[in-house]
């Protein structure tokens, strides 16, 4: 069980546009998702909170305009990084929050790589 | 953001050996801890959680906590090949975010 599907896994863009990742939690229902981006050799840094139903809770710094959070339903979040630039090149991984045991176990998709040229 | 810390370098261990890792973190009210596997290009895996004072294990893997210290570690007893990766500490705080350390490599040698 908790498994986290993420589409596409990797991806290559040119500067300007916009690119749309996709968090499914496969066998649970998720009120809440997690998006993190980690750059090479550097550990996961948090970038916001996804809730089904209302706004996206955004980490101090991370710009909500650019980094489009959506949680239309209890298996899909998506991120959307707009007028993406080469210095957003980083992996991007969910995570959704376990629904058994405690409250913040957090089981993460398999990420995507996302290049801009 | 909170700070959670992983302070050693590459660790190196012979097949069979035990690999000790440690994390402080510093937010004295978190409640919850984890340890994560990251295989080079993957995304983490779960590996342990622990709320309470002491020793949790689970097969070769043995989580201690510490909250007077505010410290957490984790040994893997007979330490095989498939265990050489990154692993992560990271730590609960509000609204059941995790904070995540730097994260230590592991290298198993056969």
């Amino acid at each position: 069980g908790a498994v986290v599907s993420q589409h596409p896994s990797r991806v290559i863009c040119k500067s300007g546009t916009s690119v749309k990742i996709e968090c499914r939690s496969l066998d649970f229902q998720a009120t809440t998702m997690f998006w993190y981006r980690q750059f090479p050799k550097k550990s996961l840094m948090l970038m916001a909170t996804s809730n089904e139903g209302s706004k996206a809770t955004y980490e101090q710094g991370v710009e909500k305009d650019k980094f489009l959070i959506n949680h239309a339903s209890l298996t899909l979040s998506t991120l959307t990084v707009t007028s993406a630039h080469p210095e957003d090149s980083s992996f991007y991984i969910c995570s959704a929050r376990s629904p058994s045991g405690t409250t913040d176990t957090q089981y993460f998709g398999p990420g995507t790589r996302l290049t801009v040229l | 953001q909170k700070e959670v810390e992983q302070n050693s370098g590459p660790l190196s261990v012979p097949e069979g050996a035990i690999a000790s890792l440690n994390c402080t973190y510093s937010d004295r009210g978190s409640q919850s801890f984890f340890w994560y596997r990251q295989y080079s290009g993957k995304s983490p895996e779960l590996i342990m959680s622990i709320y309470s004072n002491g020793d949790k294990e689970d097969g070769r893997f043995t989580a201690q906590l510490n909250k007077a210290s505010q410290y957490v570690s984790l040994l893997i007893r007979d330490s095989q090949p498939s265990d050489s990766a990154t692993y992560l500490c990271a730590v609960g705080y509000g609204n059941n975010r995790l904070a995540f350390g730097k994260g230590n490599q592991v290298v198993v040698i056969p």
